[in-house]
């Protein structure tokens, strides 16, 4: 069966500190991943998606990337956090499109 | 943007039939409806989905209108437990598809 790791689960980071979150998804083949975020009290934003290993696709501009070294390995990364980066970050994967299946999620706080 | 309209709030009585309406009045052809809900620090969870017929799981029943641009999720025995946020969205299946775009949802709060 598939399953979706990301880690760490919970974060908290210095202003101007980098950032590193993983994810990987076990059981499936090629499949699409995303990076969502949810800020407090709010819906999800895309941030990123990824049909293939390094293609990334950026919905927003911000000081966030993206990477896809591997074909089941999706990472998102800052060089330096802002405040607004604080929310709860969730990566997910889809083989057909419109069924995803979410990570435990991490919370970021930027203090 | 999202392509789905919900209303932000909406109650249920434990028990009862809880109703959440979406319009998707854009949706195009080829586009599915798809409902997932999110509890409370948690990773959204998938429900069901729908192209235009009517659709029951174990989970939820969907309603789509012969038009597509409106559908009805519905869990027919709401419990506490049902008590998050439910997404509505419209997306292509296709292998290789793009993004998926969630709106705000409609928070449903079920009471004893």
């Amino acid at each position: 069966s598939q399953t979706i790791h990301q880690w760490p689960a919970t974060l908290v980071q210095p202003v101007g500190s980098p950032l590193s979150l993983e994810c990987t998804v076990e059981g499936t083949s090629n499949p699409n991943l995303y990076w969502y975020r949810q800020a407090a009290g709010r819906g999800l934003q895309l941030l990123f998606y990824s049909v293939g290993i390094g293609q990334i696709s950026s919905e927003v501009p911000q000081n966030l990337s993206a990477s896809r070294p591997q074909d089941r390995q999706f990472i998102l990364s800052s060089k330096k956090l802002l405040l607004s980066d604080s929310g709860f970050y969730l990566c997910a994967w889809s083989v057909r499109g419109g069924e995803l299946f979410f990570g435990e999620g991490s919370r970021l706080t930027v203090l | 943007d999202a392509k789905t309209t919900q209303p932000p709030s909406m109650d249920c009585a434990e028990g009862r039939a809880a109703n959440l309406p979406c319009n998707h009045s854009t949706i195009s052809g080829n586009e599915y409806v798809y409902w997932y809900r999110q509890i409370h620090s948690q990773g959204p969870q998938y429900i069901i989905h729908g192209l235009k017929n009517n659709e029951t799981n174990e989970m939820a029943s969907l309603i789509i209108t012969e038009d597509r641009k409106s559908s009805t999720l519905i869990l027919p025995h709401a419990t506490l437990r049902d008590t998050a946020v439910y997404y509505c969205i419209v997306a292509y299946p296709g292998y290789n598809t793009d993004k998926l775009i969630f709106g705000t949802g409609t928070r449903l709060q079920v009471f004893p």
